[in-house]
């Protein structure tokens, strides 16, 4: 059985950092891409960033790019998302998601169940 | 990051078919097609339909996803209580070289 756990989210002042993590198990976890995605409360889902299978590819959205890196540690089965210069808008619950494939341009086929990440003052 | 779009709210009756769109552009949904996610309240996201449109094991024949030029569909028939829900479509954005996600259709069922 596939499962994804995130740790690290909580309550963070604007421009502070934060790394979230995500434990992975019930899959081999160097096949497959991995997914950061995001739900600000009672919004629609926003894709964050994407690693590829040997972290040789990367992708991030705009709304992040140059503050949050994406990495992977295939040996530990985790995923992890250090995010600097915090601010109020990357309030959110961030899901750790598992690719269909190796390509970070696959769409995701499991998901954790969330970290909440508040950024307030 | 421009997304892809979806009707807010789609309102069916219970046993109805309720037919769900998607549209974007040749970069995204016109390129690899959609994938198709269902969201309940306070729950992950699952996964019902590959940008293929084929099924993940486990997902009811009662869903089947479809595309037609930049617009994916997803059609459900027989309309359970269960099926109210949040839908979300995404697809891989090969000029942004990012995902981009639909902002939802919430589905009621009467």
């Amino acid at each position: 059985e596939v499962q994804l756990v995130e740790s690290g989210g909580g309550l963070v002042q604007p421009g502070r950092s934060l790394r979230l993590s995500c434990a992975a198990s019930g899959f081999t976890f160097d096949d497959y891409a991995m997914h950061w995605v995001r739900q600000a409360p009672g919004k629609g889902l926003e894709w964050v960033s994407g690693i590829s299978w040997n972290s040789g590819s990367i992708g991030y959205a705009d709304s992040v790019k140059g503050r949050f890196t994406i990495s992977r540690d295939n040996a530990k089965n985790s995923l992890y998302l250090q995010m600097n210069s915090l601010r109020a808008e990357d309030t959110a619950l961030y899901y750790c998601a598992k690719s269909s494939a190796y390509s970070i341009s696959a769409e995701e086929d499991y998901w954790g169940q969330g970290t909440l990440v508040t950024v307030s003052s | 990051q421009a997304g892809l779009t979806q009707p807010p709210s789609v309102s069916k009756g219970l046993r109805q078919t309720a037919t769900l769109t998607c549209t974007g552009n040749s970069n995204n949904v016109g390129n690899q097609g959609a994938a198709w996610l269902q969201q309940h309240q306070g729950h992950p996201p699952k996964l019902l339909s590959y940008r293929n449109n084929n099924r993940p094991s486990g997902i009811s024949e009662r869903l089947s996803a479809s595309r037609s030029g930049n617009t994916a569909s997803l059609t459900i028939t027989g309309l359970q209580p269960e099926d109210e829900a949040d839908y979300y479509c995404s697809a891989w954005d090969s000029s942004l070289s990012a995902q981009v996600f639909g902002g939802g259709t919430k589905l009621t069922v009467l």
